[in-house]
């Protein structure tokens, strides 16, 4: 079945230490996103691509970095400049031409600071 | 800037109660989204609202839009426990496709009690 598989669910940082979060799509989409949801708040955008080898920031984006060098990957890499990171981390791709019901998000990764 | 408030932020209902959330959104956009969330979980896709006076029904529950407000509504008909979540309206920019960053509401918390 096609998806979006994010990884680890559960994640654990230290003060000062960088973290990746996997994000891989067997879908075909062009675009993929990151989001971010903190307790009691809607999601955020941090970063999305809608191509590979090519990427933005959304409205978060500093103290992350992500990197698309393949179609179906999208990694999320939280870096020690992000002092608020504990939050939970939505990947999501979409495909254009395949209507608004192709947008589709993964099950998250919880992260949190130790 | 792309702003998008709901209200209520929370909710609680008994169950056989109605009750509507509703969505304003600021700027011109053809393509508004209905997400419900469990905690801890993804999101769930609920309804796509694509054009003037679109109105979608599954269950207990109905979405308009009405894209000269920039309002949409979410109806909740006889509430029952199975409905208690957080409900995340968002909204998405131009083309009626799935392609491109969507923006979301703070999203409202709902319980149902007996």
């Amino acid at each position: 079945d096609g998806g979006i598989t994010q990884s680890p669910k559960y994640l654990f940082r230290k003060e000062g230490q960088n973290v990746t979060l996997s994000c891989e799509q067997n879908l075909n989409h062009d675009a993929m996103y990151w989001y971010r949801q903190d307790p009691g708040q809607g999601l955020r955008l941090i970063y999305y691509s809608q191509i590979v080898n090519d990427f933005q920031k959304g409205d978060i984006a500093e103290g992350y970095s992500v990197s698309r060098e393949k179609k179906e990957s999208f990694p999320l890499t939280v870096t020690s400049a992000q002092k608020n990171p504990t939050a939970f981390y939505l990947c999501a791709s979409s495909m254009p031409g395949q209507g608004p019901y192709g947008y589709t998000f993964g099950s998250g990764t919880r992260l949190t600071v130790v | 800037e792309l702003k998008v408030e709901q209200n209520p932020l929370f909710l609680s209902m008994q169950e056989g109660k109605n009750y509507t959330i509703y969505c304003n959104y600021s700027t011109t956009s053809d393509r508004l989204y209905w997400y419900r969330q469990d905690p801890g979980k993804s999101l769930e896709s609920l309804f796509v609202l694509l054009s003037n006076g679109a109105v979608k029904q599954e269950g207990r529950l109905m979405a308009s839009l009405d894209t000269k407000a920039r309002l949409s509504t979410l109806h909740i008909t006889a509430a029952v426990h199975d409905l208690s979540a957080t409900y995340f309206c968002a909204v998405g920019g131009a083309g009626g496709t799935s392609y491109g960053k969507l923006t979301f509401g703070q999203g409202t918390i709902l319980t149902v009690h007996p």
